[in-house]
Formats: C-alpha cells, structure tokens, sequence
C-alpha cells in the first residue's frame, strides 16, 4: 500500500490560493492519486483525480511531479466554505485485493 | 437519483449487542466499501467489495461481518458491539476496475457503544 503524508492543519486566508501537498514515496506504477474533502459530519466528496503532470477541472487543480512521489493540491482563491479536510488517497484499481485507503487529511482553515 | 444511502443514521447500543448497518446505492456500482471515522481522525476501512458474492478485509475488519448477496446493498454487521466500536460508518460505492475512480459516499452512520 502506498503510504501518504499530509500536514495535519494550514491556516489561510479568503482569496488566497491555498496549496497542500501530499507525500507518497512509495507510490506504485499504477496508483492514480485522488483527493477528497469532507465536511463536518458529512462523507467525504471527489475533488480531483490524476496521474502525472497537472490536472485542473472547475474547483482544483492538481500538480504531479515527473517522480510522482509527491502532489500537490491547488485549490484557487479560497473562500470560507472551503474550510474542510482534505484527504489524498493513493492506489490504483480497485479490484480485489487491492484497498482503497485514506491518510490522516489536512485540516484547512479559511478565515476571512 | 438517491446515490449511497446508510441506515440508520444514528444508533444506540449496549456492549455485546448486533447489529446491521445498511447501505444500499442504485448506481449499479460493483465496488462497495465501508469505512470508520473515529472523532478527529481520518478514515480506516474495514470492509470491501468489488461484486456480488465477492467481499475482502480492509485495514481494520476485527468485530465486523459483510456480505454481497445483491449489487445494490453491502450491509456491515457488529457481532458483539465494544465501546471501541463508537465511530462514525461511511459506505462509499464506485466503479471497479483498472482506474479507481471516483467514490461515492453515504451520509455517515453515528454508533455509539455505551
């Protein structure tokens, strides 16, 4: 299982463009890299998906090294209904004997 | 379109008690997964399934019991509930395959162990 680590909280402020990495140094050949947000008392919610280089939809964008041992999150100008957690999740397919498994998130804090 | 929807949304047991926690998603999903959240912490996963009839361990399957009779429903039963069991279950559903891709979750279920 690929392992990732994520820093527990960051701070920032509305409009700010807020940046979280997420370290996964033994990411395998097939593992896509995930990321999710959850609210409180909610399940948590797809954001964005990728494999290499960078990935940008409506809400993030997502920017993957050549390495792929690392990525990084970009969530631009941030508002306060952003204040959540974010979870990277490394793997590749889910098929049998192979889990899908979250780290410990970071905590986002926007303030206004 | 209901999505992923959990059953019952919160529950009060005594030590030893069983119970079922439903999921049920209509997306005809063949993954189906349910995972923990203790207060403050990320998710653990305890159960998996990638089609009917066909069901794995996760990180944290002691004390749980799952079944996949039908593509629609992927309950997770407590044999005997411990106050260590007091969390919050998410069931996710997705498509399986090759890419995992999105995961969809259920509202949360709140058990509490007393």
């Amino acid at each position: 299982l690929a392992k990732t680590t994520q820093p527990i909280s960051m701070d920032s402020y509305e409009g700010q463009e807020v940046n979280i990495t997420c370290s996964h140094n033994n990411i395998a050949t097939n593992d896509y890299i995930t990321w999710y947000q959850q609210f409180p008392s909610q399940g948590p919610r797809f954001i964005i998906q990728g494999y290499k280089t960078k990935v940008t939809n409506e809400v993030a964008s997502l920017f993957i090294p050549a390495d792929r041992k690392s990525s990084t999150l970009s969530l631009p100008r941030v508002s306060l209904s952003d204040t959540a957690v974010y979870y990277c999740l490394v793997g590749g397919n889910n098929n049998a004997g192979n889990m899908l498994t979250f780290g410990g998130g970071t905590r986002l804090m926007v303030k206004p | 379109n209901a999505g992923v929807t959990q059953t019952p949304k919160f529950q009060v047991l005594k030590t030893g008690q069983s119970m079922t926690l439903q999921c049920a998603q209509d997306m005809n999903h063949e993954y189906m997964s349910w995972y923990r959240q203790d207060p403050g912490m990320g998710l653990r996963l305890i159960h998996y399934s990638v089609g009917a009839g066909i069901t794995d361990q996760g990180e944290v399957p002691n004390g749980y019991n799952v079944s996949r009779s039908t593509t629609e429903d992927f309950p997770l039963r407590l044999l005997s509930a411990a106050p260590s069991q007091t969390s919050v279950y998410f069931c996710a559903s997705g498509v399986a395959g090759v890419i995992a891709g999105e995961l969809f979750f259920g509202e949360g279920s709140r058990l509490t162990v007393l």
